[in-house]
């Protein structure tokens, strides 16, 4: 089945840095990879996604990346805010039939004022 | 759009009695519910899949008989957490994917459910 690694576990950055956390995956039939953010004692919230068939996709201050050939994807968010902080999953659709998913083990992003 | 919702969002119970925990698709129909727990500082775990009207798929060690799964509508999925120990003390999250739509999952906000 698919595996889905995530780093780093936590990143601290401080305010207006930029923050990058990356994931690989191992399934090269995976074709959809969301990215979510989890604030303490809420449900996961889609960020941004992107598809294989996009190199790269950006919402103001989000980015994605996605490289197929070496099965990797990263999250880019510029000029972070304290709000900003919380624990962010990546994950790839890992049965393209049910829509399962496969996520990583998380990032938990500390944004200093 | 794309709203689900999660009932209770926390409930305490005690041991060996049976919690049910309600997912809805607010405005869209589902055509797949993913039910999961997450531990304190992990990732999500996933329970099992489930399709409307007919029986979930279960992962690996999750026991069916202790965790009864029931989509009867398609904007609608029960999770009943049956005969609980301290040991299924979790967060519970469930996900909708939009019938017809492209694999994107929209969660709820999660169930706390302490045993006691």
């Amino acid at each position: 089945g698919e595996n889905v690694e995530q780093h780093p576990s936590t990143l601290s950055v401080q305010e207006g840095d930029s923050a990058v956390i990356k994931c690989t995956y191992s399934d090269s039939a995976s074709n959809y990879f969301p990215w979510y953010k989890q604030e303490l004692g809420k449900g996961p919230q889609l960020i941004i996604d992107i598809r294989s068939n996009v190199g790269e996709k950006k919402d103001q201050r989000i980015a994605v990346t996605l490289n197929k050939t070496a099965k990797h994807f990263s999250l880019h968010i510029t000029e972070t805010q304290p709000e900003d902080s919380a624990v962010y999953f990546c994950a790839a659709i890992s049965d393209l039939l049910t829509g399962k998913s496969t996520f990583g083990d998380g990032t938990t992003l500390t944004v200093k004022p | 759009g794309a709203v689900v919702s999660q009932h209770p969002s926390w409930v305490i119970c005690k041991s060996g009695t049976s919690v049910k925990i309600e997912c809805r698709s607010l405005d869209f129909q589902a055509t797949t519910m993913f039910w999961y727990r997450q531990f304190p500082k992990q990732s999500l775990m996933l329970m099992a899949t489930s399709n409307e009207g007919s029986k979930a798929t279960y992962e690996q060690g999750v026991e069916k008989d202790k965790f009864l799964i029931n989509h009867a509508s398609l904007t609608l999925s029960t999770l009943t957490v049956t005969s609980a120990h301290p040991e299924d003390s979790s967060f519970y999250i469930c996900s909708a994917s939009l019938l017809g739509g492209s694999n994107e999952q929209f969660f709820g906000p999660g169930t706390r459910l302490t045993v006691l």
